[in-house]
């Protein structure tokens, strides 16, 4: 039931793009994500809850394709400060407990 | 308003040895969970909690694992006898609505 995250790492330079992908073989019915910062506890970004969804935070963004059963991060100009690893996770129905993806460490360098 | 708290933030202990994680959530929250995490792997369900009682624990992994939550307030994890693949990072997360889990800084874990 874990989706699948990809890619597994992304360097970029400040002000580059980044998408990371999450994809799963179960029906979608919920999308969360977080980035961790090393030695953090892992912080609340967004959750996308309809098909077809997007939302935003500062420049990220995320979209939920729930046919595809696939939701994708968009982090547009990349900062120092969005260094980290994402994770995706998905809930069922009425589930509470989340499945997380294996996480994307993204390393911005100046 | 604090945020999920978690104690010890690392613990070292030889296997067979038992150890006890404990978790203060969000003042409120009914729900809280315990997930872990395996070095690069990912972070894995292990139970939720609304109030005091046990909601889902089908990601225990086996009766080693003892979890309690006192009056439905802070929760604890004992792991009695550790062994070595219990070594990992355990988060505590705690939500009021089924939407936002907020997380805690994870207990580190070394069982040598």
């Amino acid at each position: 039931q874990q989706p699948v995250q990809s890619p597994q790492a992304v360097i970029l330079r400040e002000g580059e793009d980044a998408v990371i992908n999450c994809s799963s073989s179960k029906a979608l019915y919920s999308v969360h994500w977080y980035r961790q910062k090393h030695g953090e506890a892992p912080v609340f970004l967004m959750i996308l809850l309809k098909g077809g969804e997007q939302k935003g935070h500062e420049k990220i963004s995320a979209s939920f394709n729930e046919k595809k059963q696939q939701s994708s991060l968009y982090l547009t100009a990349s900062q120092l400060s969005y260094s980290g690893t994402y994770f995706c996770g998905t809930g069922g129905t009425g589930a509470n407990n989340l499945f997380f993806g294996t996480g994307t460490r993204l390393t911005v360098i100046p | 308003e604090a945020g999920v708290t978690q104690f010890p933030s690392h613990s070292v202990i030889e296997k067979g040895q038992t150890v006890t994680l404990r978790c203060d959530p969000i003042s409120g929250h009914d729900n809280l969970y315990w997930y872990r995490r395996v070095m690069g792997k990912e972070i894995k369900f292990l139970l939720h909690f609304v109030k005091e009682s046990k909601q889902d624990e089908s990601g225990m992994p086996n009766n080693r694992f003892l979890a309690e939550r006192t009056g439905g307030t802070y929760s604890t994890l004992k792991v009695q006898p550790a062994e070595l693949e219990d070594s990992g990072v355990y988060f505590c997360a705690s939500s009021q609505f089924v939407n936002e889990q907020f997380f805690g800084p994870g207990t580190r874990l070394t069982v040598l």
